[in-house]
């Protein structure tokens, strides 16, 4: 069965950092694309950033890009969000989807998703 | 950045009716368009990718059906378990963008 679990959320200062860790199982994780996608309160989702299987080619939304970065370890089957100069406006539940598609095109949706974890930036 | 737009924002229908939720993007994303399911509390599950092809384990009852700026995701009759935030998605232009949802609600 394929599973995502996300991990490293919490409280955070205005200005800090964090490190988002999202450990998958299930499938052979180094020939997936993989995103991370945030929900701030009561909102609707935000497409955060992405990543290739590979780890060469990263994407980021212009609302994070400069102050987070996305990477992987295939040989740990785990993902990453590295956060930093954290802002109110980050603080959300943070989901990693696993991507399927056409991956050498780019063109892949999100068919699987972990629970989220739950950053908030407040002082 | 392509702007997806989903309307209404909140539908009233009564169990064993049909749903029409419509989203439309600023610009040709072709057909790589997919929809998603979210109850509270939970993550997103994938309805509809393609434009039209339903993911594994998804109701016949969801169809998805639309190309290029205009796409249609109908639920033919209502079941309690459909009551939920829709959320349409491109995934042929970076950066990857969402409609604001649909909320499906009982009327």
């Amino acid at each position: 069965e394929v599973q995502l679990e996300e991990s490293g959320g919490g409280l955070v200062q205005p200005g800090g950092s964090l490190r988002l860790s999202c450990a998958a199982s299930g499938f052979t994780f180094s020939n997936y694309a993989m995103s991370w996608v945030r929900q701030a309160p009561g909102k609707g989702l935000e497409w955060v950033s992405a990543i290739s299987g590979n780890g060469v080619s990263t994407y980021y939304a212009d609302s994070v890009k400069g102050r987070f970065t996305i990477s992987r370890d295939n040989s740990k089957n785990t993902l990453y969000l590295q956060m930093n100069s954290l802002r109110a406006e980050d603080t959300a539940v943070y989901y990693c989807a696993k991507g399927e598609g056409i991956a050498v095109a780019g063109k892949y949706y999100m068919d699987v998703w972990g629970k989220g974890t739950t950053v908030t930036v407040s002082s | 950045e392509i702007v997806m737009t989903q309307s209404p924002a909140t539908l009233s229908v009564s169990p064993g009716e049909r749903a029409t939720l419509s989203c439309r993007a600023s610009q040709s994303v072709s057909s790589n368009l997919a929809w998603y399911q979210q109850k509270p509390g939970q993550a997103p599950r994938l309805l509809i990718y393609g434009a039209s092809t339903r993911a594994t384990a998804i109701p016949a009852r969801f169809s998805g059906s639309g190309s290029g700026t205009e796409f249609t995701l109908t639920i033919s009759s209502l079941q309690s378990e459909d009551f939920a935030v829709y959320y349409c998605q491109q995934y042929n232009n970076w950066p990857r963008t969402f409609g604001q949802g649909t909320k499906v609600e009982i009327k």
